[in-house]
């Protein structure tokens, strides 16, 4: 089955920096790869995603590439903010909708 | 914005008891899930449900899980015998489509706590 591995598990940055959130993937049919935020005491939620037809995919600050080859998918966040801390996680799946197949987590703070 | 809504926020229970953890999914969505979370740890896929029966299931859901929708909004996960093990966050999730437009969307979860 799939596995999906998440590094670095912890991820401090000054305030307006960079931070870069990497993944890989084992099960070459996975084909869609959703990226969730999950704040203390909340549900993940759905920050960006990226499907194996596309090599990048951007909305404002939030960014995430994808590997084919080399089976794996990046998250990056610019002008971080401290509203961006929280935990990020990265999932993979195949066959549209089945169940996800999370990383194991990455836990971001911005420092102000 | 439509959400996904689960009550409660948390449950005690004593270890060996029936809990049931209901969700609301999105109005228009069709397919149905719950993982779960255990503290510290990643999301766990248990089970899926499309068409009034389970699509997929994990290792995790034994014998002792069931899902349900007993009507036309409520989603149900039900433990029939709670273990200390189960102590976790579970998360509901729904999307409206296994095709193009699959983004599953979750539940704020449910604490449970089995003493």
């Amino acid at each position: 089955g799939e596995n999906v591995e998440q590094h670095p598990s912890t991820l401090s940055v000054q305030e307006g920096d960079s931070a870069v959130i990497k993944c890989t993937y084992s099960d070459s049919a996975s084909n869609y790869f959703p990226w969730y935020k999950q704040e203390l005491g909340k549900g993940p939620q759905l920050i960006i995603d990226i499907r194996s037809n596309v090599g990048e995919k951007k909305d404002q600050r939030i960014a995430v590439t994808l590997n084919k080859t080399a089976k794996h998918f990046s998250l990056h966040i610019t002008e971080t903010q401290p509203e961006d801390s929280a935990v990020y996680f990265c999932a993979a799946t195949y066959n549209y909708g089945q169940n996800f197949v999370f990383g194991p987590g990455t836990r971001l703070s911005v420092l102000p | 914005e439509p959400e996904v809504t689960q009550t409660p926020s948390h449950q005690v229970t004593q270890m060996g008891q029936e809990v049931i953890l209901r969700c609301v999914p999105i109005s228009n969505h069709l397919y149905f899930y719950w993982y779960r979370q255990i503290l510290g740890q990643k999301v766990e896929f248990l089970v899926s449900f499309y068409n009034n029966e389970i699509s997929e299931k994990s290792e995790i859901f034994d014998d002792q899980f069931s899902v349900e929708r007993p009507d036309g909004s409520n989603f149900t996960l039900k433990i029939r015998s709670t273990k200390l093990e189960d102590s976790a966050m579970y998360f509901c999730a729904s999307s409206d489509f296994r095709g193009t437009a699959d983004t599953q969307y979750f539940g704020p979860g449910t604490r449970l706590t089995v003493l």
